[in-house]
């Protein structure tokens, strides 16, 4: 069984639409958790992190649910640049990050 | 923040032969990982360099196949050995602490 589990979508939106996904997994020890983003051919950086009461960054909403060890983001008004794949980590109560596969949300015009 | 380099970007390689890459950071940090992503899946830590001190390797990844250097706080080497087509993949030098994990930007490899 995978760490990190994602649903690799693609979810495909037009703008201004609302998206959003989930990620689950499995060390219930896990102490920290991220959303990242990977653009095509680059390197995957920091969306944000995510804290047990939930947090909103913009557009851009996580919510974490520790009973059931799942992670979610929401996208709300969709834009063209948020195209992109994003990967849920997950942070042990060691140093090591553990990644999901990605889902890809592709927003077209 | 963190600003890394790697070098080569890409490469394309025949079976057998070794590659080094490179990774640079513009300040000190105590640790810095050495990741392989392969073609549509996640992130795979392959081991943790330490400055002073042998790296240390996950799970299906040994020294003899992936020689890591660390000589300074600032550098780091991962060398992919006796290469066959199923090491074709990115590898990613990566260093963090906290809440964030900073990334190069990938060193493409082929493996022919």
């Amino acid at each position: 069984r995978k760490e990190v589990e994602q649903d690799p979508g693609p979810f495909n939106v037009p703008e201004g639409a609302t998206v959003a996904f989930n990620c689950t997994y499995s060390n219930s020890a896990s102490q920290s958790f991220f959303w990242y983003r990977q653009d095509c051919r680059k390197e995957p950086k920091l969306l944000m992190s995510v804290y047990s009461s939930g947090n909103e960054d913009g557009r851009f909403t996580a919510q974490l649910n520790r009973a059931s060890q799942y992670i979610s983001l929401l996208i709300r008004d969709s834009k063209l640049s948020d195209s992109a794949t994003y990967l849920c980590v997950v942070r042990g109560n060691d140093y090591k990050l553990s990644f999901g596969a990605g889902t890809t949300v592709t927003v077209r015009a | 923040s963190a600003v890394i380099s790697q070098k080569p970007s890409r490469d394309i390689c025949q079976r057998g032969t070794s590659l080094t890459i490179q990774c640079q950071v513009d300040s000190q940090v105590t640790m810095m990982f050495w990741y392989r992503q392969q073609p549509g899946q996640s992130l795979t830590l392959i081991a943790t360099a330490n400055q002073g001190s042998e790296a240390t390797y996950e799970s299906g990844f040994v020294i003899d196949k992936f020689p890591i250097s660390r000589p300074n706080l600032t550098f780091s080497t991962l060398t992919v050995s006796n290469m066959s087509p199923e090491d074709s993949s990115i590898y990613l030098c990566s260093v963090g602490s906290g809440t964030e994990q900073f990334f190069g930007p990938g060193t493409r490899l082929t493996v022919l």
